[in-house]
């Protein structure tokens, strides 16, 4: 079945980039996502990107899809302490649920 | 707009008490979906619903019985509350489903 890895944990100095790293096993994937659930509060749809594309930019985000490697990266430039949360990366081949990692918990060192 | 509303955010139960947690959403979504959060297990789908009237398993169902009657409603019950499902758990909707989900806050429950 699918399965999506990502690591637990990572720390950042305020200012710097953030890169969160997610993998996947089903190249049959389509859509890739990236959620960020704040303390206390749901998952907020921050941005996706279609298995056709390389790269997709929104402002301090940059997200990276590798297909061949099955990897998925999220990019905050920038790094502020707003950006403090837990960030779930989700895949689906379109017409099946979304299948989620463990999330990414990003602390910013001031 | 309201978005996916999750009533209610917090609830203490004790063990063997029943409970129904109500999800409601006000975008037309046809699925929905029901998933706990737990630490360092990421979110797991308990059962989810392709549209009104349908109900199916997702990983975890065991202890969970839903009901979708109105579209905008979807509704989770635990009939004897384990300590087990002490958790946080989450509602979400979509309009497709491999689409963006829209999740509401959580329900924090806490079973003694």
């Amino acid at each position: 079945g699918e399965d999506v890895e990502q690591s637990l944990f990572l720390s950042v100095r305020e200012g710097d980039s953030s890169v969160i790293n997610c993998t996947y096993t089903d190249s049959s994937s389509t859509y890739l996502y990236w959620y960020k659930q704040e303390p206390g509060a749901g998952l907020q749809l921050l941005t996706y990107i279609f298995s056709n594309m390389d790269m997709k930019q929104d402002q301090r985000l940059t997200v990276l899809l590798n297909k061949k490697d099955k990897h998925l990266s999220l990019r905050i430039a920038d790094t502020q302490t707003g950006d403090s949360a837990i960030y779930f990366c989700a895949e689906t081949r379109g017409n099946e649920k979304l299948t989620f990692g463990t999330g990414t918990r990003l602390t910013i060192i001031p | 707009n309201a978005g996916v509303t999750q009533t209610p955010k917090f609830r203490v139960l004790k063990t063997g008490q029943s409970m129904t947690l109500l999800c409601a959403q006000d975008m037309n979504h046809e699925y929905m979906y029901w998933y706990r959060q737990d630490p360092g297990m990421g979110l797991r789908l308990i059962h989810y619903s392709v549209g009104e009237g349908t109900t199916a398993k997702g990983e975890v169902p065991d202890g969970y019985n839903v009901s979708r009657l109105k579209k905008q409603n979807f509704l989770l019950g635990l009939e004897s509350a384990a300590p087990s499902q002490t958790s946080v758990y989450f509602c979400a909707s979509s309009r497709l489903q491999g689409g963006g989900y829209t999740f509401g806050s959580g329900t924090r429950l806490t079973v003694v």
